[in-house]
């Protein structure tokens, strides 16, 4: 139990397909996050909620869609999407932003747009 | 070239060696992680350093930030430590973290 919970662990989708991933952590924490990690390349932060706020978007194309709905859910609606968008999908928490906020992960949605 | 460089990028090694990944970074930073994601996909923080030398069980994570580098050791390496190790730095400018791309070791028995 790693106390941050993704499902589904694995999605298959067309490109014409609409679904969302959902992340939910039981660590009390305020601060969540939506990370991307392709093959062989560092993990790209694309969204930041802090106290289920939006304080980050990393220039993400808007078919990725972030909802929180409060500091203990968060989720990532998908709709048409590219095959390029393949790629383990990470949600992340922590208690504060600061230096010392070590982020939690969960274990990923293995996402793959055919 | 990213911000954060990992080497090697793959290592291959035989159980019971001593296993070495760096880690060398570019901007000024407040503190330095490594993480390992296993197989699965889950990432679990194993350190963060600021100065000096840290320990736990069989790992080593050392900094050196007048040269900016930083290197994580593995004593008796065993294949359950088949992983993927990453290294992240935490910028003290804009307090962002910067991801290295992994190194992914293999441990054979």
């Amino acid at each position: 139990e790693t106390g941050v919970t993704q499902t589904p662990r694995h999605l298959v989708m067309g490109m014409t397909n609409k679904k969302s991933l959902k992340c939910e952590q039981h660590l009390g924490h305020n601060a969540m996050y939506w990370y991307k990690q392709s093959a062989k390349k560092p993990l790209e932060l694309m969204f930041v909620y802090s106290l289920e706020e939006r304080v980050e978007n990393n220039s993400v194309p808007s078919r990725f869609s972030p909802e929180c709905p409060n500091s203990s859910h968060l989720f990532l609606h998908l709709h048409t999407l590219q095959p390029e968008d393949s790629a383990l999908y990470l949600c992340a928490s922590s208690q504060g932003r600061g230096v010392n906020s070590p982020l939690h992960f969960g274990n990923g949605t293995r996402l793959t747009v055919t | 070239k990213n911000e954060v460089e990992q080497s090697p990028q793959n290592l291959t090694a035989q159980e019971g060696e001593f296993i070495t990944i760096n880690c060398s970074y570019s901007v000024g930073i407040s503190a330095l992680h490594w993480l390992q994601q296993h197989p699965g996909g889950g990432i679990v923080s194993l350190f963060m350093l600021s100065s000096g030398k840290k320990k736990h069980g069989r790992l080593i994570a050392t900094i050196n930030i007048q040269e900016k580098h930083s290197s994580l050791h593995i004593t008796a390496s065993h294949p359950r430590d088949s992983a993927v190790y990453i290294c992240a730095v935490r910028s003290d400018s804009n307090y962002q973290l910067i991801w290295g791309a992994g190194t992914k070791l293999i441990i054979k028995p």
